[in-house]
């Protein structure tokens, strides 16, 4: 069995620049979900995929972006970085939707630093 | 604006000590609510998902408890030892949005 792997480990960028974080899901899972963990906060939804289709977003601006491709690995693109972007993204992958009943298999997350 | 508050943020205690943390969540449009643990430099790991109202489950050493009528969820761990040493993250989720998280209580277990 294959975990959720995510890439780059860490990323330092800076103010107004762009970023692509990826991620893989666990073997057969279909939907994966992007989180935002600030300091000494708790992770926050950001969206969800579902077979290639946003189904879900949370209170993010529209330079947070997102695809999801055929094998289910994701990316996460963030334009015009702004420091408040500074942050840990994790994801996570499941099997159906909004992961009501199902648990959530997370990566170890991107540590991204905007100066 | 909905808030799962945890508590207590922190605590620590010594090997074969039992503990007990607080999952507050508001009580309305129920749907679910995950427990999570979260080991340093690893990743989240699910330990529970809890939908009915008087759901106890158990893992081991570690059990939780549900009450959704007054928005509360207990995580019990027995006997605790280093390795349990996380954070232990709880998310709620209501009608119609996404996992909403609290910020998670983080514990550790000296021995």
């Amino acid at each position: 069995e294959t975990g959720v792997t995510q890439s780059p480990t860490h990323l330092i960028k800076t103010r107004g620049q762009q970023v692509t974080l990826r991620c893989s899901s666990q073997s057969g899972h279909n939907t994966v979900s992007w989180y935002q963990q600030a300091l000494g906060q708790g992770p926050q939804f950001i969206f969800q995929y579902y077979r290639e289709e946003e189904n879900g977003r949370g209170n993010f601006p529209p330079r947070f972006s997102g695809l999801q491709f055929p094998n289910y690995s994701s990316e996460l693109n963030v334009n015009a970085l702004e420091l408040d972007d500074s942050a840990l993204y994790l994801c996570a992958s499941s099997l159906g939707t909004s992961g009501v009943y199902n648990e959530q298999f997370f990566g170890p997350g991107t540590r991204l630093t905007v100066l | 604006i909905l808030n799962v508050e945890q508590s207590p943020q922190s605590l620590h205690v010594q090997e074969g000590d039992s503990t007990n943390f607080t999952c507050s969540f508001p009580s309305s449009n129920f749907y679910a609510l995950h427990w999570y643990r979260w080991e340093t430099a690893k990743s989240p790991e699910a330990l529970f998902v809890m939908t009915l109202n008087g759901d106890e489950k158990k893992k081991g050493r570690i059990s939780a408890t549900l009450n959704t009528k007054e928005g509360y969820s207990y995580l019990y761990i027995k006997g605790s030892q280093p390795e349990d040493s996380a954070t232990y993250l709880c998310a709620f989720i209501q009608a119609g949005t996404a996992l909403i998280f609290g910020k998670g209580t983080t514990l550790s277990v000296s021995s």
